[in-house]
């Protein structure tokens, strides 16, 4: 099926220490999306990318990086994390022409 | 700034009863809205876009720019109905679909 896939599901980092959420689709689409959700609030668009057109949201921490080698595989870096990072990182991916969303799964960052 | 407003957090029904999930939103253009759902343990998934005019599971949902609404209603709720429900707005005009999601509303169905 296609769809779009998170690695890993949980992921456990310490203070400071850098990490690296994946997400790849097998879609085909053109944008692709992470959102930040943090318990009990609504996600919270981070970045996107139109093909390899990186756009930032104007409140998103220089502490969140983003990559896409390609069409299918995008990653979250998170260069130095604090404790206020902890959160469900959601991926999605959406056509050009319809725009609807497809998330995936999600990652649960614990940061200790 | 689009702003997207949900004002219930928790909404309990009884099977059978109507349900009524209130969305507000605030836009200065023209906007396109969503209903997505999660289910438990389950993915964020669109349940339904204003521009379809589509019923999906029951599930209808009226723009009312008058009002800057966009209510999701189904008459009849189900057990299976039970889950997270976020209104959203994409700004008119992107090409990039950028999403603003409200805070969320978990409907809970009672047998």
């Amino acid at each position: 099926d296609a769809m779009v896939i998170q690695n890993p599901r949980y992921q456990v980092t310490q203070f400071g220490k850098p990490v690296t959420l994946s997400c790849s689709q097998t879609l085909n689409h053109n944008v692709m999306y992470w959102y930040q959700q943090k318990s009990s609030q609504a996600p919270k668009l981070l970045f996107h990318y139109y093909d390899k057109d990186f756009n930032n949201e104007a409140d998103t921490p220089d502490n969140f990086q983003s990559r896409r080698p390609n069409t299918s595989f995008c990653f979250l870096d998170i260069r130095s994390p604090g404790l206020g990072d902890a959160a469900m990182y959601l991926c999605a991916t959406a056509d050009s022409v319809t725009h609807e969303q497809y998330f995936g799964p999600g990652t649960r960052l614990t940061v200790t | 700034a689009q702003r997207v407003t949900q004002p219930e957090k928790l909404l309990s029904v009884f099977k059978g009863a109507p349900v009524e999930l209130k969305c507000n939103y605030s836009y200065s253009g023209s906007p396109e809205l969503f209903w997505y759902v999660q289910y438990s343990r389950q993915r964020l998934q669109l349940l339904l876009r204003h521009i379809s005019r589509e019923s999906i599971k029951g599930f209808t949902a009226d723009l009312n720019k008058g009002e800057t609404s966009f209510h999701l209603k189904k008459p009849f709720a189900q057990e299976e109905d039970s889950a997270m429900y976020y209104c959203a707005l994409k700004a008119g005009g992107t090409s990039y679909g950028k999403l603003t999601f409200g805070q969320g509303t978990i409907l809970t169905v009672h047998p």
